[in-house]
């Protein structure tokens, strides 16, 4: 069965350092979903891509998180520097064309020390 | 903008109960309506969807939903609990035609043994 890929699973990170997660949804979806999610709450988005644009990055710190995804597939989110609030779950989800609902990866656990 | 509700942060039921993990959407236009589930330091898997067929869906793991337009809710039930049931669970929705997925902040399962 096709999943939705993640890397890495877990990562700690000094404050101010800069970090990136990877993301590779399942082949042919072209959308592809970067969700927050800190511990005991729901998922947050905070970035929807449609094929390699962006939708809506509206909940997106931009002053510190970027999202890319070049080519359309795969796709990067990066936070620099991190925060000791940036510390949580982050998930990637990928939907295609359509089906309206979303598959999920395992997600990267951050820890910011 | 569309927003998920869920009463009860923290369900408690005794294993061969039933259970019922409730969720209200807001939307005046019935959306397209989810239930995930998460295990710890996992991503979510998708439960059951209601796409605007049939008002009661059925999911994996024996768990059902019934959708009701009068009452804006899609409640999640399973006749009886069983201790792999414990877990994370969250409501989402989205609307046709706009495809962010927005979350519920989740019912934490407990089964009593």
């Amino acid at each position: 069965e096709a999943e939705v890929a993640q890397s890495p699973r877990y990562k700690i990170t000094e404050k101010s350092q800069a970090v990136a997660f990877w993301c590779d949804p399942i082949s042919g979806h072209a959308t592809l979903y970067w969700y927050r999610q800190i511990l005991g709450q729901g998922p947050e988005l905070l970035v929807q891509f449609q094929d390699e644009s962006v939708v809506d990055d509206s909940q997106l710190p931009k002053d510190r998180f970027s999202a890319e995804r070049l080519k359309g597939v795969d796709s990067t989110l990066k936070i620099q520097p991190a925060e000791l609030g940036d510390s949580a779950m982050y998930l990637c989800a990928s939907r295609g064309d359509i089906d309206p609902w979303a598959f999920f990866g395992q997600g990267t656990r951050l820890t910011v020390v | 903008a569309q927003s998920v509700t869920q009463l009860g942060s923290h369900v408690s039921v005794s294993e061969g109960a039933l259970v019922l993990l409730r969720c209200n959407y807001s939307s005046s236009v019935p959306p397209y309506l989810f239930w995930y589930v998460q295990y710890p330091n996992q991503g979510l898997q998708l439960l059951l969807k209601y796409t605007s067929a049939a008002t009661l869906v059925k999911g994996i793991n024996g768990f059902e939903a019934e959708f009701k337009k009068s009452e804006t809710s899609f409640h999640l039930t399973k006749p009886s609990a069983h201790m792999s049931d414990a877990a994370e669970y969250f409501c989402a929705a989205s609307n046709f035609g706009n495809e962010k997925l927005t979350f519920g902040t989740g019912t934490r399962l407990t089964i009593i043994p």
